[in-house]
C-alpha cells in the first residue's frame, strides 16, 4: 500500500483565482492520478500525472485549466486555474504502486469557490 | 465509453442484516476493486480482485469477480453502524487502462 498526504484538505476561494493542491506519497509509485468528485457524484479522472513529462488529460479536461506537475516519483501538484463556482468539488490524488494494480487515494481536497 | 452499472443506488437497513451490492458492465475488466468512502474522506480500498471467479473475503466483507469478467458483487454480513458510507466499485481493463468507477451505493444502517 501507500500513504498519501494531500493538502490543503479544504479551501474556500474567490472566483477568478487559482489553487494548487499538493500530493505527497511515502514511497515511490509508478502512477499518479488526479480525480474530481462533484457533490454526490462518483469519481471522474482528470488526468494521469507523468513524471518528467506533460500530464495525459481525459476528455473534457485541459492543461490550461488544470495544469499538473510531477517532478519525481513521490510528488505531484494539481492547479485549478481561474476558478468559478462550477469548480467546487472534491479533488483527489490517487496512486498505483505498480501500474495496473490497486489504486490508493488521498483524503481529498474539498474546494468551494465563491 | 466504458460504464459500470452499480446497484442499488442506496440502501437503508437494520443493524445485523446482510447487505449485497453489485456492478455490471458490457465490457470485460481484468481487475475489480471495491472502495468505501466516508464523508469528507477519500475512498479506502476494501478488496481487490484479479482473477475471474475469484472470491475474496476481508472480515465481514466478501467480494467476487464474475466468471464472465463483466461483473462483481460485494457482500457485507452482520452490518454494524460504522458500515455507513458510500461503496464504489471500480474496474480496470488492463495495465494501460484507467480505473472506471461505478456511481456508488449509499448504505445507511439503523441501530
Amino acid at each position: 500500500s501507500a500513504v498519501i498526504s494531500q493538502k490543503p484538505s479544504r479551501d474556500i476561494c474567490q472566483r477568478g483565482t487559482s489553487l494548487t493542491i499538493q500530493c505527497q506519497v511515502d514511497s515511490q509509485v509508478t502512477m499518479m492520478f488526479w480525480y474530481r468528485q462533484q457533490p454526490g457524484q462518483s469519481l471522474t479522472l482528470i488526468a494521469t500525472a507523468n513524471q518528467g513529462s506533460e500530464a495525459t488529460y481525459e476528455s473534457g479536461f485541459v492543461i490550461d485549466k488544470f495544469p499538473i506537475s510531477r517532478p519525481n516519483l513521490t510528488f505531484s501538484t494539481l492547479t485549478v486555474s481561474n476558478m468559478s463556482p462550477e469548480d467546487s468539488s472534491i479533488y483527489l490524488c490517487s496512486v498505483e504502486v505498480t501500474q495496473g494494480t490497486e489504486a490508493f487515494f488521498g483524503q481529498g481536497t474539498r474546494l468551494t469557490v465563491v | 465509453g466504458q460504464q459500470l452499472n452499480q446497484s442499488p443506488q442506496s440502501m437503508f437497513i437494520q443493524e445485523g442484516e446482510d447487505v449485497s451490492m453489485n456492478c455490471t458492465s458490457s465490457s470485460i475488466f481484468n481487475t475489480w476493486l471495491w472502495y468505501k468512502q466516508d464523508p469528507g474522506e477519500g475512498p479506502v480500498l476494501l478488496i481487490a480482485l484479479y482473477k475471474a471467479g475469484e472470491l475474496t473475503s476481508n472480515g465481514r466483507l466478501t467480494a467476487q469477480f464474475g466468471i464472465t469478467r463483466k461483473d462483481s458483487f460485494l457482500n457485507i454480513s452482520a452490518s454494524i453502524p460504522s458500515d455507513v458510507g458510500i461503496y464504489f466499485c471500480a474496474g480496470l481493463t488492463g495495465s494501460q487502462g484507467n480505473l472506471i468507477f461505478g456511481k456508488g451505493t449509499k448504505l445507511s444502517v439503523k441501530p
